[in-house]
């Protein structure tokens, strides 16, 4: 079983839609939950990050964090298509070592 | 602030062939990380360098990856021989330290090809 499993998707959706996408982690001993956008032959830039559990919001983008469920979502309100990339999630326990999902690859159609 | 930067941005060899990667990091950071990242994959850590000591290479296949940070700056990684499973993007990033929650700023990547 991988640490981090993760959708690879392709999920497509229309402009203005909600989008929400998951990942799920066995290490009960991840603290730090980041999300990642990685858009085509770009490297990853850092979207949002949680410490433990509980919900964050940056503009039209919310994290969650249930760790009762080892679950962890983004959502993304009013998408557009300059949101489509691959959204990677990642987790680390507060030591060095940081674990990416395999990212979903995200479709916004005009 | 100038971001990560990487050379070559894409590479063809044969198996067998060796490469090499370089990587200057954003200036004043730390801690440098070399990630491997097979289409369709996450980036996987290969190495992890705080200023120019390893911190972690648990994932480096020794035989015949190498990578070295002398003066805790710019970085190379090498592969000798390279193996079609190599075929992946190497991704270099930096951090301000190590540990905990730290933004990793990654750089645009070297895309290899092994024929």
């Amino acid at each position: 079983q991988k640490e981090v499993e993760q959708d690879p998707g392709p999920l497509s959706v229309p402009e203005g839609a909600i989008v929400s996408l998951n990942c799920t982690y066995s290490n009960s001993a991840f603290q730090y939950f980041m999300w990642y956008r990685q858009y085509s032959r770009k490297g990853p830039e850092l979207l949002m990050y949680t410490y433990s559990s509980g919900n964050k919001e940056d503009g039209r983008f919310t994290a969650q964090v249930d760790k009762s469920s080892k679950y962890i979502s983004l959502f993304i309100r009013d998408s557009q298509p300059s949101d489509s990339a691959t959204y990677l999630c990642a987790m680390n326990t507060g030591g060095f070592k940081t674990i990416f999902g395999a990212g979903t690859r995200l479709f916004v159609k005009a | 602030e100038a971001g990560v930067a990487q050379s070559p941005r894409y590479k063809i060899i044969e198996k067998r062939q060796s490469v090499a990667f370089w990587c200057n990091p954003i200036s004043g950071h730390a801690t440098l990380y070399w990630y491997q990242q097979i289409l369709g994959q996450g980036p996987k850590l290969l190495i992890q360098f705080q200023n120019n000591g390893v911190v972690d290479d648990s994932q480096l296949p020794k035989d015949r990856f190498s990578a070295e940070r002398l003066k805790g700056v710019d970085s190379t990684l090498k592969i000798q021989p390279a193996k079609l499973e190599d075929s992946a993007v190497y991704l270099c990033a930096s951090s301000l330290e190590t540990g905990g929650f730290q933004t990793q700023y990654f750089g645009p990547g070297t895309r290899l090809l092994v024929l």
